[in-house]
Parts: C-alpha cells; sequence; structure tokens
C-alpha cells in the first residue's frame, strides 16, 4: 500500500532555513506528480507545492513563492522541499501527498503522509 | 483562487444522528472537482469522497457527497463514536487547490 514518510521538520529561527524530505513506497513514484500541504497549529490545510513527476514542472503557493524550492530523486522515491527566510507564520505540520492521477496537479488528494511538525520560534 | 467557505463552523450532535454540513465556492466548480476529507486530531486527513459523491477505498457507506455549481455538501447517516472530527472540502477546478477552514463534528 502507499505509504509517505516525511522527515526533516523542527524548530528553526525567524529567518533560517530547513529541508523536509518525503519518503515513498507502495507505488511507482517517478510516475507521479507530488504535492506539499501545510497545516498551521489548529488551522486549516494550505497547499504549498507541487513538483511533476519529472521534475520538468514546479507550481508553488503564493504564500512561499520564492523562498522554498521543491525537488524529487526518483531513484530513491523522494522528494524535498527547501524552505528559505523562514517566517513565524510557516509555522504548521507539513504533510506531502500523493494525488490520485499521474499527471495530478489540479487533482484531490488520495495519500498522505504523517507529516512533520516545523517551528519558526526564536 | 477559489474560496470555499464551509458551514457550521462546528456542529453538536449525538452518536447515530444525521450529520450534513455544507461547503461553498466562490466560483463555480467545473467536472465535479471536489472533494471532502476527514481529520482526527494528530493524524493526517484522510481522503472520504472524490468527485463531488464518489466515496474512497474503505469508505463506509453512511457517508455520502452531493452538489454541483458553487453549493456542496457531506451527510453522515448515523453517526458512529469513530466519524467525530474535523472534516474539511476542497476544490481541484482551479489552481491552486484550495481548501475550506472545516467543520468539526463533535458529541453532544
Amino acid at each position: 500500500q502507499v505509504q509517505l514518510v516525511e522527515s526533516g521538520g523542527g524548530v528553526v529561527q525567524p529567518g533560517g532555513s530547513l529541508r523536509l524530505s518525503c519518503a515513498a513506497s507502495g507505488f511507482t513514484f517517478s510516475s507521479y506528480g507530488m504535492h506539499w500541504v501545510r497545516q498551521a497549529p489548529g488551522k486549516g490545510l494550505e497547499w504549498v507545492g507541487f513538483i511533476r513527476f519529472d521534475s520538468s514542472n514546479k507550481y508553488y503557493g503564493d504564500s512561499v513563492k520564492g523562498r522554498i524550492t521543491i525537488s524529487r530523486d526518483n531513484s530513491k522515491n523522494t522528494m524535498s522541499l527547501q524552505i528559505n527566510s523562514l517566517r513565524a507564520e510557516d509555522t504548521a505540520v507539513y504533510y506531502c501527498a500523493k494525488p490520485s492521477q499521474k499527471y495530478g496537479y489540479r487533482d484531490y488528494f488520495e495519500s498522505w503522509g504523517q507529516g512533520t511538525l516545523v517551528t519558526v520560534s526564536a | 483562487e477559489i474560496v470555499l467557505t464551509q458551514s457550521p463552523g462546528t456542529l453538536s450532535l449525538s452518536p447515530g444522528e444525521r450529520a450534513t454540513f455544507s461547503c461553498r465556492a466562490s466560483q463555480r466548480l467545473t467536472g465535479n472537482s471536489l472533494a471532502w476529507y476527514q481529520q482526527k486530531p494528530g493524524q493526517a486527513p484522510r481522503l472520504l469522497i472524490y468527485g463531488v459523491s464518489n466515496r474512497a477505498t474503505d469508505v463506509p457507506d453512511r457517508f455520502s457527497g452531493s452538489g454541483s455549481g458553487t453549493d456542496f455538501s457531506l451527510t453522515i447517516t448515523g453517526l458512529g463514536p469513530e466519524d467525530f472530527a474535523v472534516y474539511f472540502c476542497q476544490q481541484y477546478s482551479y489552481s491552486p487547490a484550495t481548501f475550506g477552514q472545516g467543520t468539526r463534528v463533535e458529541i453532544k
């Protein structure tokens, strides 16, 4: 079955950087675009970004555009999210999510990881 | 960006009761591109419904979705103890994907 495992969260000072990872298994990772979605404590869900299966296209949410980079390594079935210039409002649980379709940009999220918490605090 | 407004914010019901809550889009959604998720404390969201009314794998048939255009709803007929949770709608007609703010179903 599909398994997504995020890692890399932690406490970071404002202005700092962090790199999150998502390890995927149970499906042909190299055939699927993948998403990051985040959730601030006690709040709703916010789409963060998407990377196409072959990394040829990446799309980012307005609130993080210019500060994040999504990448993937299909040989290792992993996806990464690099966040720079972290702000207090970036404090959230970050989930990687698999869409239902292989292209999967405008799509619903069929599978989710358990999430990794990023806390931005001095 | 499409704004999804869910109502009510909180629903207080007893086990066995019927729960119905809504999700209104700021613009007409095309292609039945609306999904519902359930989230319990400390857990990731779980897909319940996609394409407005299609149940995801292993979702009990007491969950049903309906609607079109800008107005959508999720109904749970006969609340089980495991159904007390937060429910989010999500549209994927337009980019970026957006979510409603959630409806909390709590035990009365």
